[in-house]
């Protein structure tokens, strides 16, 4: 069975930082990855899909990198804003399963 | 494209009461999801389908609930009777999903804005 884990579950940062959020998945048989940025009250969406061939996605200061065989995926975050603010999700599309697996969230706040 | 809709954005009702929420999915899409989210237990998928067809309802929490597609752009998640333990947010997503290709936008799942539920 699938699991995604995200830690630290919040983060705290000054704006102008570079910073990585984590996501680990424990089975490396995927169709794709995709993150997720969620506001308070509010819906997903979708920030960036890396297929199961690739090895990085890139949107605007966004950067995402996924290495499949060790079961990681990585987003990066350039000169952070307090905009930025939000909870970030992972998922994975496993093979052999037409459904994502969600990671529980990592809430970012971005201090001015 | 209006992305996923869902409607109402907003319920309040009394337990015991029958509550329908509804989901257009994005045209042409062949997947739709329906979500649940609470504080306690985060997200959780309770039924998929493919095609208009029931997949997975593995997630869906009892027999109260229900959910049907009766048509690619239509989707129904009913509660009856509700209970006050089902207050959360309900979203629904759709995606194309296909085994292989290089687009990058195949399989990108998209959430509709959420039905907030408060059942009293």
């Amino acid at each position: 069975k699938q699991e995604v884990t995200q830690i630290p579950a919040a983060l705290s940062v000054p704006e102008g930082e570079n910073l990585v959020l984590n996501c680990s998945f424990t089975d490396s048989a995927i169709y794709n990855l995709q993150w997720f940025r969620q506001d308070p009250g509010k819906g997903l969406t979708s920030l960036l899909l890396i297929q199961s061939s690739q090895r990085e996605q890139t949107s605007g200061r966004l950067n995402a990198s996924l290495d499949k065989s060790s079961g990681r995926s990585t987003l990066y975050i350039a000169a952070s804003q307090p905009g930025d603010s939000a909870t970030y999700l992972c998922a994975v599309y496993t093979v052999g399963n037409s459904k994502l697996t969600f990671g529980k969230g990592i809430t970012l706040s971005v201090r001015p | 494209d209006a992305g996923v809709i869902q409607s109402p954005r907003h319920e309040v009702t009394e337990m015991g009461q029958e509550v329908t929420l509804r989901c257009k999915p994005i045209s042409g899409h062949n997947s739709l999801f329906w979500y649940r989210q609470t504080m306690m237990r985060g997200l959780e998928l309770l039924i998929y389908f493919n095609n208009n067809v029931p997949i997975d309802d593995s997630g869906m929490p009892e027999d109260r609930f229900s959910a049907k597609m009766p048509n690619a752009s239509f989707s129904t998640l009913k509660i009856q009777p509700s209970e006050p333990r089902d207050s959360a947010v309900y979203f629904c997503a759709s995606h194309y999903f296909i085994l292989a290709g290089a687009d990058k936008s195949n399989n990108e799942q998209f959430f509709g804005p959420g039905t907030r539920l408060t059942v009293l």
